[in-house]
C-alpha cells in the first residue's frame, strides 16, 4: 500500500465550485504539505502543517484553505473554483526528528480541472 | 528561502548517450539538496539528496550529482540512459534552519532510441 494516498485523482469540476482534495499518510510524519505543480513552474507550496494545530500558508495560498484533521490526515480546499486553478496538486510529508532533512515523501497527485 | 534555477527546461538525449542536468541555487551556509523525478503520470520519486560528506552522491537507476558549494551547484548526471529515464526532473534546495524546500521549474528530458 502506498505511504500517501491522495483523492481523488483526478477532478473536473465547473467555476465557482467548492472542492476538497484529501491527503493521508502511513508514515507516522508529523509534517505535511500540500503544492500545485504548473508546466515551466515546478512545484509550488501553497499551505503546509508542522503538526495538527500549526498550519502555515505558503508561497500561493490565495483562494486556498486547509485543515489537519489528524496526524495522519490533510486537506485541501478550494472554496470557489476558478479556471486557473487548473493545475496537478501534490501532497507531501516530511519528518520532524532531527537528522530526517526534510526529505519529503510525495502523494501520486490530484490532476484538478476547473472550467 | 532559497531560489532554485534549472538552466534547461528540455533536455532530448539519445539512448546509451550521457546527459547532464543542471541544478543552482541561491547561496547559502548550509543546505540539503535534493533530485526527484517525475515520470510521466506519476508522483515525484528522490532520485538522490546531498546532506553532508563527499560532494559525489550516487542515487537510484544509475544517476548521481555533484555538489559544488563554491558554484553553488548540484549538477545531475548519468553516464549512459535508457528509454525509461524519459520523465521530468526537479532540484530541490532546503536551508538547514528552514524546514521547507523550494524546487526548480523542472527539466524534461525525453529519450530517443
Amino acid at each position: 500500500d502506498a505511504d500517501v494516498t491522495q483523492t481523488p485523482r483526478n477532478r473536473i469540476t465547473k467555476t465557482g465550485k467548492r472542492i476538497m482534495l484529501e491527503c493521508s499518510q502511513t508514515k507516522g510524519h508529523d509534517r505535511m504539505y500540500w503544492y500545485r505543480q504548473d508546466p515551466g513552474l515546478g512545484l509550488r507550496l501553497i499551505y503546509y502543517s508542522f503538526d495538527v494545530k500549526d498550519i502555515n500558508k505558503g508561497e500561493i495560498s490565495d483562494g486556498y484553505s486547509v485543515s489537519r484533521q489528524a496526524q495522519a490526515k490533510f486537506s485541501l480546499s478550494l472554496e470557489s473554483a476558478i479556471p486557473n486553478q487548473t493545475a496537478l496538486y501534490f501532497c507531501a510529508t516530511s519528518d520532524l526528528r532531527a537528522g530526517a532533512y526534510n526529505e519529503q515523501f510525495f502523494g501520486p497527485g490530484t490532476r484538478l480541472t476547473v472550467l | 528561502a532559497q531560489s532554485v534555477t534549472q538552466l534547461d527546461s528540455q533536455v532530448p538525449v539519445f539512448e546509451e548517450a550521457p546527459v547532464e542536468l543542471r541544478c543552482n541555487y541561491s547561496s547559502s551556509v548550509s543546505v540539503y539538496l535534493f533530485w526527484y523525478v517525475q515520470y510521466p503520470n506519476q508522483g515525484l520519486q528522490l532520485l538522490l539528496k546531498y546532506l553532508s560528506g563527499s560532494t559525489l552522491v550516487k542515487g537510484i537507476n544509475g544517476f548521481e550529482a555533484e555538489f559544488n558549494k563554491s558554484q553553488t551547484s548540484f549538477h545531475l548526471r548519468k553516464p549512459s540512459v535508457h528509454i525509461s529515464d524519459t520523465a521530468e526532473y526537479f532540484c530541490a534546495v532546503s536551508d538547514s534552519d528552514d524546514y521547507k524546500l523550494s524546487f526548480g521549474a523542472g527539466t524534461t528530458v525525453t529519450v530517443r532510441a
